[in-house]
C-alpha cells in the first residue's frame, strides 16, 4: 500500500505556479519523498527527491515541512508539456524498497 | 546518452500464445527493473535484476511469468501462455548501481501488450 495520500487531480493556467501536495504523515527518518510523472503514452519520469530540506532542481522545487509529515511538488511555471499523472512516493532505498506509485495526482494544464 | 529502450512498442497476441518482452537499459546501469500497469490500475513493481541476479521477484504475478537478464545487459520479459488480464503496460527502467546513492529510476517508455 502506498505511504502517501495526493488529491486526486488539479487544475493550474499555462505560466502560473502548480503547488501539487503529499501527505506522508507515517514517514520514517531515513526515507525520502520522491516525485516522479507520467505525462501520457510515456513511461514514468523522475523529477526531485528529498529527506528534510528543501530542494530545487532544473524541473521542479520540492518543499518538505518540518517535522516531514507532508510535502509540496512546485512547478514554478507550468507548461501544457507538464499536464501529466504525478506520483509522491516515500522510500528508504531502491535497494530495499519497491517503487509503489499509487494513483497520483492528475494535472490538467490549461491554456 | 540513450535511454531505456523498449521493443516491440506494441504487442497483440492471442490468449495462449507465447510473448517475449526485451528492455535495454542505459550502459553501466547494473539495476534493471520491470513494472507493469494493468488497464484501470496502479502502476506495479515485478522484479528487480542486480546485473544478471534476481534481487526481488516478489511482484510476478505467476510461472507464466519469466525474466532473463544474461550477461547483465538487456532483459527479457516472456508470458506463456499469455491470458487476457496479462494485457496492459509493461515498463523497464535502469539506475546506476547504488552503494550508499539514491540514483532515480530511468524508465523506458513501455510496451504495450494487447491479449486478446
Amino acid at each position: 500500500d502506498a505511504k502517501t495520500t495526493q488529491p486526486t487531480s488539479m487544475d493550474c493556467a499555462e505560466g502560473r505556479a502548480a503547488n501539487l501536495p503529499c501527505n506522508h504523515s507515517t514517514i520514517s527518518g531515513n526515507e525520502y519523498v520522491y516525485w516522479y510523472r507520467q505525462i501520457h503514452s510515456q513511461g514514468p519520469q523522475y523529477i526531485i527527491h528529498g529527506l528534510k530540506n528543501n530542494e530545487t532542481n532544473e524541473m521542479a522545487s520540492l518543499i518538505i515541512t518540518e517535522d516531514r509529515k507532508s510535502s509540496t511538488l512546485i512547478l514554478p511555471h507550468a507548461t501544457l508539456r507538464d499536464t501529466a499523472v504525478y506520483y509522491c512516493i516515500v522510500l528508504l532505498s531502491y535497494n530495499t524498497d519497491k517503487l509503489i506509485f499509487g494513483t497520483g495526482t492528475r494535472l490538467q494544464v490549461f491554456p | 546518452e540513450a535511454g531505456v529502450t523498449q521493443f516491440p512498442s506494441h504487442s497483440v497476441i492471442e490468449k495462449g500464445q507465447t510473448v517475449t518482452l526485451r528492455c535495454d537499459p542505459i550502459s553501466g546501469h547494473d539495476n534493471l527493473y520491470w513494472y507493469r500497469r494493468v488497464m484501470g490500475k496502479e502502476i506495479k513493481f515485478l522484479l528487480h535484476f542486480v546485473k544478471e541476479s534476481k534481487q526481488d521477484e516478489s511482484g510476478m504475478p505467476n510461472n507464466r511469468f519469466l525474466a532473463e537478464r544474461t550477461g547483465g545487459t538487456y532483459s527479457t520479459l516472456k508470458v506463456q501462455p499469455a491470458e487476457l488480464e496479462d494485457s496492459g503496460v509493461y515498463f523497464c527502467a535502469s539506475s546506476q548501481a547504488q552503494g550508499q546513492g539514491v540514483s532515480p529510476l530511468h524508465f523506458g517508455n513501455g510496451t504495450r501488450l494487447t491479449v486478446t
